[in-house]
């Protein structure tokens, strides 16, 4: 158990709708990562919060967005849904956010898969 | 084109067999972790490699980053059934970490 917590575990939802992916970061990590597995693209880096504030942009959609609130947790909303993004989306936490040559740890969560029809 | 190539794609070998999968870059990066997952699951962090030409033992499990910190190797010794998963290296670059597309090992009884 990494002590990132996600929920759903499971979602399955229509084209164009919305949803909302949360993520609870491990106690004492300020930055949290957004990343989408799917089977023909690997893991892709969507964006990375740290204290509340957008640190780094991915690979990203414009219909997605996330946001991270004063306790830290996170979501991240996807909009507009295709077929194309039914994959894993997993968070991870981190201490702090990597800068320089100093790059911390990543702990990631068990991940939601979100199944698109 | 992906920053970070992992080889082979693909390894199913017999329970006891030695393997090394690769990890190799054209950049430079401040550190690299090797991570494991498996089906369903989220990567779980293995290792982390600072600096160049370092060598960490974790087990059966030798980690090494090359000396131009653009590679690195995973070798287990003695692969058990336990060992099978998806293995995914990261290189550390500037905020973020660029991952590779992953090495599927199955070890077989």
């Amino acid at each position: 158990d990494s002590g990132v917590t996600q929920t759903p575990k499971h979602l399955i939802t229509a084209t164009g709708q919305r949803v909302t992916l949360r993520c609870s970061p491990r106690s004492g990590d300020l930055s949290v990562y957004w990343y989408q597995q799917s089977l023909d693209q690997g893991l892709q880096f969507l964006i990375q919060y740290y204290n509340g504030e957008e640190r780094a942009k991915g690979n990203i959609l414009e219909r997605f967005s996330a946001q991270q609130f004063p306790d830290l947790h996170s979501e991240l909303n996807l909009s507009s849904l295709e077929l194309g993004d039914s994959a894993l989306y997993f968070c991870a936490s981190s201490v702090a956010p990597s800068t320089g040559g100093v790059s911390y740890e990543q702990y990631f969560g068990p991940g939601t898969r979100l199944t698109v029809t | 084109t992906q920053l970070l190539e992992q080889s082979p794609q693909f390894l199913s070998i017999q329970e006891g067999e030695n393997l090394t999968v690769y990890c190799n870059s054209s950049s430079v990066f401040s550190s690299l972790q090797w991570y494991r997952q498996e089906p369903g699951e989220g990567p779980v962090l293995l290792v982390t490699v600072v600096t160049g030409g370092e060598v960490k033992k974790l087990k059966r499990l030798t980690f090494q980053f090359g000396d131009a910190r653009k590679d690195s190797s995973l070798h287990i010794t003695a692969a058990q059934p336990g060992d099978t998963g998806l293995y995914l290296c990261a290189g550390g670059r500037g905020q973020n970490f660029v991952f590779g597309p992953g090495t599927r090992l199955s070890v077989l009884p």
